[in-house]
């Protein structure tokens, strides 16, 4: 079945610095791949997205590239701010008359001044 | 505009009792969905609805019952509650379409003993 793997957090940089996080997916055909991101106590609201091989997504200073030849659509920002803590959730969906989200397990990123 | 609204916010339940979630969003959106987010495992389907008078099962839907009401309204039933349940529970909707983003309530808390 469809899965995504997502880099293990926590993870902790220093203001200004540049982040990447990884995520690889398992799926057939041609899923839509998606960043989410939840802020302390609050729920999951889309960052970015990517519908085709190729395609890059960007958003508030964030970009993800989807590869379809590495399967990956690491998330990255060239330098990160305090107010970018939060969990990161990489997910991707196919359409099955509704699309159906499958999620990854989160990285909790912490930025400290 | 409240987007996806969700009650209550917390709750604590004893083993054994029952309780209801509520889930209502003024999108106008046809899909409706249910997730719970454990530690370590990100979200995790319980049950959607593709639009009022139909639901269907997820990923994880033993123990749990829902009922779309209307278009609106989207409830999540635990008719007997076990500790296995204690989680955070995100109702999410969208627009029955191709790649069409997903928008997340805040989460109801729930803590059962």
């Amino acid at each position: 079945g469809d899965s995504v793997t997502q880099m293990e957090g926590p993870v902790t940089l220093s203001e200004e610095a540049f982040l990447t996080i990884n995520c690889t997916y398992t799926a057939t055909g041609y899923p839509s791949l998606f960043w989410y991101v939840q802020y302390p106590g609050e729920g999951l609201q889309l960052l970015l997205k990517a519908t085709k091989a190729d395609d890059k997504g960007s958003n508030k200073g964030f970009e993800a590239t989807y590869r379809k030849e590495t399967t990956s659509f690491h998330l990255e920002k060239g330098s990160v701010q305090v107010s970018d803590s939060a969990v990161y959730f990489c997910a991707l969906s196919r359409y099955f008359g509704n699309e159906k989200l499958t999620f990854g397990t989160g990285t909790r990123l912490t930025i400290i001044p | 505009n409240a987007g996806v609204t969700q009650t209550p916010k917390f709750q604590v339940l004893k083993t054994g009792q029952s309780m209801t979630l509520q889930c209502a969003q003024d999108m106008n959106h046809n899909s409706m969905y249910w997730y719970r987010q454990d530690p370590g495992m990100g979200l995790r389907l319980i049950y959607y609805s593709a639009s009022e008078g139909t639901t269907d099962k997820g990923e994880v839907p033993n123990g749990y019952n829902v009922s779309r009401l209307n278009k609106r309204e989207f409830s999540l039933r635990l008719e007997s509650a076990a500790p296995s349940q204690t989680s955070v529970y995100f109702c999410a909707s969208s627009y029955p379409a191709v790649q069409e983003t997903q928008y997340f309530g805040p989460g109801t808390r729930l803590l059962v003993l």
